[in-house]
């Protein structure tokens, strides 16, 4: 149980182009998402927070504009990068909480965006 | 805000122990967890420390010290698959969110 799914797995694309990117929990439902992004050899840094039927939390720093989340159900929260950038280029992680599970968080396995 | 330090990079050898340590300053904590990431994968759990003490899991181990900020992970009789970055995150109250460590790169040799 607590599969978290994310899709696409990898995407190239080419700048100014928008990507987005879905996160699933397939066999529970969350509430609450988190978004992280990961440079090589780097540490996850948490971009936003993603409330089911609310706006997104974002972390100091991260431009809500160019990265548009949207968590339209209780299983699924999309992350659209628009406008991408070569340096948008990375590995983007997204995490899910269960519903009444204050701590516990599932990774998906990730996306990497390689902007070009 | 928060700071968790752990070391960059760590070497064992096949069938040692090797400890990881964490140190980190936040307000309103609310757990330490630790995760296992193999390159270009998301990280796995692997602990969850709430309270003082030791929590112990087959080969791994993880302590936490509230009223020192500090927390170790143990990976005792070492294998090559544990090679992987292991990374540190503090939970904060407000919001339960994760704040990561840089990660520790463990190179397990034979």
């Amino acid at each position: 149980g607590a599969v978290v799914s994310q899709h696409p797995s990898w995407v190239i694309c080419k700048s100014g182009t928008s990507v987005k990117i879905e996160c699933r929990s397939l066999d529970f439902q969350a509430t609450t998402m988190f978004w992280y992004r990961q440079f090589p050899k780097q540490s996850l840094m948490l971009m936003a927070t993603s409330n089911e039927g609310s706006k997104a939390t974002y972390e100091q720093g991260v431009e809500k504009d160019k990265f548009l989340i949207n968590h339209a159900s209780l299983t699924l929260s999309t992350l659209t990068v628009t406008s991408a950038h070569p340096e948008d280029s990375s590995f983007y992680i997204c995490s899910a909480r269960p519903q009444g599970g204050q701590e516990t968080q599932y990774f998906g396995p990730g996306t990497r965006l390689l902007v070009l | 805000g928060q700071n968790i330090d752990q070391p960059t990079e760590m070497t064992a050898t096949e069938g040692a122990i090797v400890q990881i340590n964490c140190t980190y300053q936040t307000s309103g904590f609310n757990g330490l967890f630790w995760y296992q990431q193999h390159a270009g994968e998301a990280p796995t759990f692997l602990s969850y420390n709430v309270l003082d003490g030791l929590e112990e899991k087959g080969r791994f181990s993880s302590f936490l010290s509230r009223s020192k900020g500090y927390s170790y992970l143990l990976l005792k009789e070492l294998q090559m698959k544990d090679s992987a970055s292991y990374l540190c995150a503090v939970m904060k109250a407000a919001g339960n969110k994760l704040t990561f460590g840089g990660g520790t790169r463990v190179l397990v040799k034979p």
